[in-house]
């Protein structure tokens, strides 16, 4: 399974953008990149996903870089409610084993009013 | 509020004792999914049931029986646990297996083992 890379941590201020980065310098060229979020004692949260034109939603943008090897989460003006563990995950291109969500270690995002 | 639900929110057993989880969702999902997470760590995949049949176990102990009895149902029988099993259980749905599917999650249920 293709492994992505992201910060432990990172914090924002209310109402600012956001910018969440992920390292996946091994994807394959059918994997596509998928970001939940997991709030305080929830269960996680579908965010954006994505292959290979950036994309946008309610929630969030998903910027891909060009040769796919890194991705960037974009709240564009963060709240308190948007504190939360954010995962980026790569979902493998064979359609059986699409359904697995391996979930790395993931982003703490803390917003500060 | 979520669209999965599961139940019990919270459940202690002893070692001894044979429980089980459930998982409803009514999206018309035909992929459901177990995961496991522990304090401070991500979710883990333990089963996928696609079409009401087994498609994936991640090698999880035989102390854990998933069960799909039918499209919107999902259990998870438990019996002879482990304290380290002790963790927050999570279920999930998605349209189908396909890579493209957002996953959709209850709110799980925190289980301790005594």
């Amino acid at each position: 399974d293709a492994k992505t890379t992201q910060p432990n941590s990172m914090e924002s201020n209310e109402e600012e953008p956001v910018h969440l980065p992920c390292n996946h310098s091994t994807i394959s060229g059918t994997d596509y990149i998928h970001w939940y979020r997991q709030l305080p004692s929830q269960g996680p949260e579908y965010v954006i996903h994505g292959l290979t034109s950036n994309v946008n939603n309610r929630m969030a943008s998903l910027a891909i870089a060009e040769d796919r090897k890194s991705s960037t989460l974009i709240l564009h003006r963060a709240t308190l409610r948007d504190a939360a563990v954010y995962y980026c995950i790569l979902r493998d291109g064979i359609y059986n084993q699409g359904g697995k969500l391996i979930f790395g270690q993931g982003t703490e995002l803390s917003v500060k009013p | 509020d979520t669209e999965v639900t599961q139940t019990p929110k919270h459940l202690v057993m002893g070692m001894t004792n044979k429980k089980s989880l459930k998982c409803e969702q009514h999206m018309g999902h035909r992929a459901m999914y177990w995961y496991k997470q522990k304090a401070k760590k991500p979710p883990e995949l333990m089963f996928v049931y696609s079409y009401e049949k087994l498609s994936i176990n991640e090698s999880v102990p035989s102390r854990f029986s998933p069960e799909c009895p039918n499209s919107s149902l999902l259990n998870l029988h438990l019996h002879a646990l482990q304290p380290e099993d002790s963790a927050l259980y999570l279920c999930a749905s998605s349209q189908d297996q396909g890579r493209v599917q957002p996953q959709h999650f209850g709110d799980g249920t925190r289980l301790s083992i005594l």
